[in-house]
């Protein structure tokens, strides 16, 4: 049982390079999202998807495209890269079941030079 | 300003006391408050879980309490051990909002020996 799997663990992009973070999830969870978070700050919610083909914005989802076409990969993209991009990110997924955990991906380490 | 307060941002503690960390909220109406643990590296991983009704809820040596009236959070650490350092973070689940999970700040801990 992988839970949820997000590749790459580290990545150094330069400036206008484009990449595409992997998130997949064998739970038949519903929900996914992708969260950024950096120093002394929160998770900050990029884009989620409430099932296949339904994707919408969070709270900071400039510079980043998502797409779902099917129910376990959830693929996070960075158009082109800008410092401002330096951060870690996490996968998550979640049932839309009452009151169960949302799982976590190990996180991404993302440098952008 | 985020919706979801966490004190003290950081703190230590020797190995074998006991502390006690704060989350204040602000949104509602809200399904759930789970406290996660975060180690160094890793994405959260759910401690506790306090639904609307309930007051307290423990996991071995954490306890969580909820005070639904005041919109406050606490998560106990008991005994506490090396094994405890990490980041702890508070995360309010919305009753609608597609699932939307909002993210405390985190508290920092670290227990010396």
């Amino acid at each position: 049982n992988a839970g949820v799997t997000q590749t790459p663990k580290f990545q150094v992009l330069k400036t206008g390079q484009s990449m595409t973070l992997q998130c997949a999830q064998d739970m038949n969870h519903e929900y996914m999202s992708w969260y950024r978070q950096d120093p002394g700050m929160g998770l900050r919610l990029i884009h989620y998807s409430v099932g296949a083909g339904i994707t919408d914005q969070g709270e900071v989802p400039n510079g980043y495209n998502v797409s779902r076409s099917t129910t376990e990969d959830f693929p996070l993209r960075l158009l082109s890269a800008a410092p401002s991009q330096t951060s870690v990110y996490f996968c998550a997924s979640l049932s839309t079941a009452m009151n169960t955990e949302a799982f976590f991906g190990q996180g991404t380490r993302l440098t952008v030079v | 300003k985020n919706q979801v307060e966490q004190s003290p941002q950081s703190l230590i503690i020797l190995e074998g006391k006991n502390c006690t960390l704060q989350c204040n909220y602000t949104v509602s109406p809200f399904s759930n408050l789970r406290w996660y643990k975060q180690d160094t590296g890793r994405g959260p991983v759910s401690l506790t879980i306090m639904t609307f009704s309930e007051n307290t809820k423990s996991n071995g040596r954490y306890t969580a309490t909820l005070d639904a009236d005041t919109k406050q959070s606490s998560l106990h650490i008991t005994a506490s051990q090396l094994s405890d350092s990490a980041s702890y973070i508070c995360v309010v689940r919305l009753k609608a909002a597609g699932n939307k999970l909002t993210f405390g700040g985190g508290t920092r801990v670290l227990v010396k020996p």
